[in-house]
């Protein structure tokens, strides 16, 4: 069945230091959200992402969106402390697309 | 604007008890999940609703009963709980199938 996996689980930096995860599709892909969740919160939706190739900034965050659109990346430059949670991407069920199939996340720590 | 509202946010239940979690919002979004956040196993949909009235099953369904006779309420029921229901249970909405989902501030459920 279709999968998504995400790399890696887990996430350590020193404050300052960039970070990126990466959300990678078994098929290809009419689109992809990206989420954070903060320690005890409930995810937030961060952005979507359609087209291939295409890249968006927010601020210290710049998402992509392959050009075969079964991948996408997350990528924080100089992380701070505010920036610690899971980060989830969620895709379009292939089978029915009503459904977001979710990956594991990705867990950031950042050392001050 | 309240967003989603999930009530309540903490329950401990004894093996065998129903129990009903309440989701209601407030933004006239025609579409509304359940979803269960295990550690280690990200979201995983439980149910799901595409308008009032209409309901159909997500990837973890089995002990779990939903229905939809309003817009605004999507009320999950357990019918015979079991500690493998022991989990956090997220209520999200969206206004279409490639919107962002919003998502209440979750439940926290301990099955005994």
């Amino acid at each position: 069945g279709q999968q998504v996996m995400q790399i890696p689980q887990y996430q350590h930096v020193q404050e300052g230091e960039d970070f990126t995860t990466y959300c990678n599709s078994s098929t290809t892909l009419s689109n992809i959200q990206w989420y954070k969740q903060r320690p005890g919160g409930h995810p937030v939706f961060l952005i979507q992402l359609v087209k291939s190739g295409e890249v968006k900034k927010q601020k210290r965050l710049t998402f992509q969106f392959g050009e075969a659109k079964k991948n996408s990346s997350l990528h924080i430059t100089a992380t701070q402390t505010t920036d610690v949670g899971t980060y989830f991407c969620a895709v379009p069920n292939a089978g029915n697309n009503r459904k977001l199939i979710w990956g594991l996340g990705t867990s950031l720590a950042v050392n001050p | 604007n309240a967003g989603v509202t999930q009530t309540p946010k903490f329950q401990v239940l004894k093996t065998g008890q129903s129990m009903t979690l309440q989701c209601a919002q407030d933004m006239n979004h025609e579409y509304m999940s359940w979803y269960r956040q295990d550690p280690g196993m990200g979201l995983r949909l439980i149910h799901y609703s595409v308008g009032a009235g209409i309901t159909d099953q997500g990837e973890v369904p089995n002990g779990y009963n939903v229905s939809r006779s309003t817009t605004e309420d999507f009320p999950l029921r357990l019918l015979s709980a079991a500690p493998s229901q022991t989990s956090v249970y997220f209520c999200a909405s969206t206004p279409g199938q490639f919107y962002e989902q919003y998502f209440g501030p979750g439940t926290r459920l301990t099955v005994t």
